[in-house]
């Protein structure tokens, strides 16, 4: 069975430009979680899908940031237009259920670097 | 809010060396609590599990209890292996409350070299 896989691996872009990070997620499985971690600091929760809805959108950090994910199989992250402190690694996870004891299934994370 | 503490690192033994990792969490609810791993180059997997208080998780010769008096859940490993050299996060999921029960909270990760 495939994991989860994230593409690109990595980016590099200028500030003020635009950039679309996807997540497979495992097949079958309902949710998708985005998260980022910034500067060696904690990995911060971004948003939440079930399907192709939006459970819990709390964590993004301003409207620049953009989440889809049509037909509830795999998710798109668009930084539009990205900033400096944007660069970090994002990371994608999805579960089959949305229980707190479900195990979330990472992907390798896409690291951005903005400049 | 929910929040996670994790010892400070890095953290650097010799190869057979006891290895703990200290981690405690603020929660609403009842969460459950993980260990996750990145090895170099990899992405995040779960390391080992609890989900009420006085389990134990175990995995690969690791374990953590969950500890509710102490709001506790640290990571011990009798002998560590250079192989073992990664970073580990501890992290939650609360129950109670919130529109997102699988939310994950992290601690800040600690990494952790293995000398031969």
């Amino acid at each position: 069975e495939a994991g989860v896989t994230q593409f690109p691996s990595h980016s590099v872009i200028e500030k003020g430009q635009t950039v679309t990070l996807r997540c497979d997620p495992i097949s079958g499985h309902d949710n998708l979680y985005w998260y980022r971690r910034v500067m060696g600091k904690e990995i911060k929760f971004l948003l939440h899908f079930v399907k192709e809805s939006k459970q819990d959108e709390s964590g993004m950090p301003n409207n620049r940031f953009l989440a889809e994910r049509t037909g509830g199989t795999y998710s798109t992250l668009k930084v539009q237009p990205a900033e400096l402190e944007d660069s970090g690694v994002y990371f994608c996870a999805s579960s089959p259920s949305q229980w707190s004891t479900d195990t979330q299934y990472f992907g390798p994370g896409t690291r951005l670097t903005v400049l | 809010g929910n929040s996670v503490t994790q010892m400070e690192g890095p953290v650097t033994l010799s190869e057979e060396a006891f290895l703990t990792i200290n981690c405690t969490y603020t929660a609403t609810g009842y969460p459950s609590l993980f260990w996750y791993v990145q090895y170099p180059g990899e992405g995040l997997q779960l390391l080992l599990k609890a989900t009420k208080a006085d389990d134990k998780g175990s995995n690969k010769g690791f374990e953590a209890t969950y500890r509710k008096e102490t709001t506790s859940f640290h990571l011990e490993k009798g002998s560590v292996q250079v192989s073992d050299s990664a970073v580990y996060f501890c992290a939650l999921s609360d129950r109670a409350g919130g529109t997102s029960y699988g939310k994950l909270t992290f601690g800040q990760g600690t990494i952790l070299t293995v000398h031969p």
